[in-house]
């Protein structure tokens, strides 16, 4: 079964540097979530999208912006990188029906050095 | 705002033994999700639990939420090797209308020694 793609799987930056990440969800999935998970900590929600419509938005950045793209895929764009931004990027795609479970992708793993 | 407590932190048990971790939210929740994220892995979804008092089971994984749906438990039996990882519950997330806005649990780290 197709799952949700993540694109790249491993990032290295320098500090002030920008990254994009990209998410590719599991066909005719609407809804595009973004989570963030530092070194031994649970996920953080960041943000999600309907319908290439922002949706909700949690703990994310003001460095940090997103957009769902016609074809559904997803991409994070962080600016001004700082160290505490290592973690690993979590994007995880549902249907909209009530109460469907998150698929959430393999993860970007993104150091800043 | 809203917190989702999850004890223990971490649990070794020889092969063979059971395994609970419990989940406390502090507000009342509309449903429950537990995740599984192996070592190096992505959360994988296990189970929902939406009524009070519900309890579900998947072969040896039994899952129970309250009857004040603010708690809820994951019980394995007879563990093996291959339930190693970290075991999350999650809640919906506060003022959120996406189903998947999600606040974890800091997960119960499972390690099984064979």
């Amino acid at each position: 079964a197709a799952g949700v793609i993540q694109s790249p799987r491993h990032l290295i930056k320098e500090k002030r540097e920008t990254a994009t990440l990209k998410c590719y969800p599991i066909p005719r999935h609407d809804t595009v979530y973004w989570y963030q998970q530092g070194p031994g900590q649970d996920p953080q929600f960041l943000i999600s999208f309907y319908e290439k419509m922002q949706s909700d938005k949690g703990s994310i950045p003001d460095r940090f912006s997103a957009q769902q793209f016609s074809d559904y895929h997803s991409e994070l764009n962080m600016s001004s990188l700082e160290l505490g931004d290592s973690a690993l990027y979590f994007c995880a795609s549902s249907p909209t029906a009530f109460n469907s479970p998150l698929h959430f992708g393999n993860g970007t793993r993104l150091t800043v050095t | 705002g809203q917190q989702v407590m999850q004890i223990p932190q971490y649990q070794h048990v020889q092969e063979g033994e059971d395994f609970t971790t419990y989940c406390n939210s502090s507000t009342t929740l509309s449903n429950i999700q537990w995740y599984k994220q192996r070592p190096g892995g992505h959360p994988v979804f296990l189970i929902q639990l939406v009524k009070s008092g519900e309890v579900k089971k998947q072969k040896r994984l039994t899952f129970q939420f309250g009857e004040a749906k603010k708690n809820s438990s994951l019980h394995i039996t007879a563990t093996q090797t291959t339930d190693v990882g970290t075991y999350f519950c999650a809640g919906p997330g506060a003022g959120g209308t996406s189903y998947g806005k999600l606040t974890f649990g800091q997960g119960t780290i499972l390690t099984v020694h064979p």
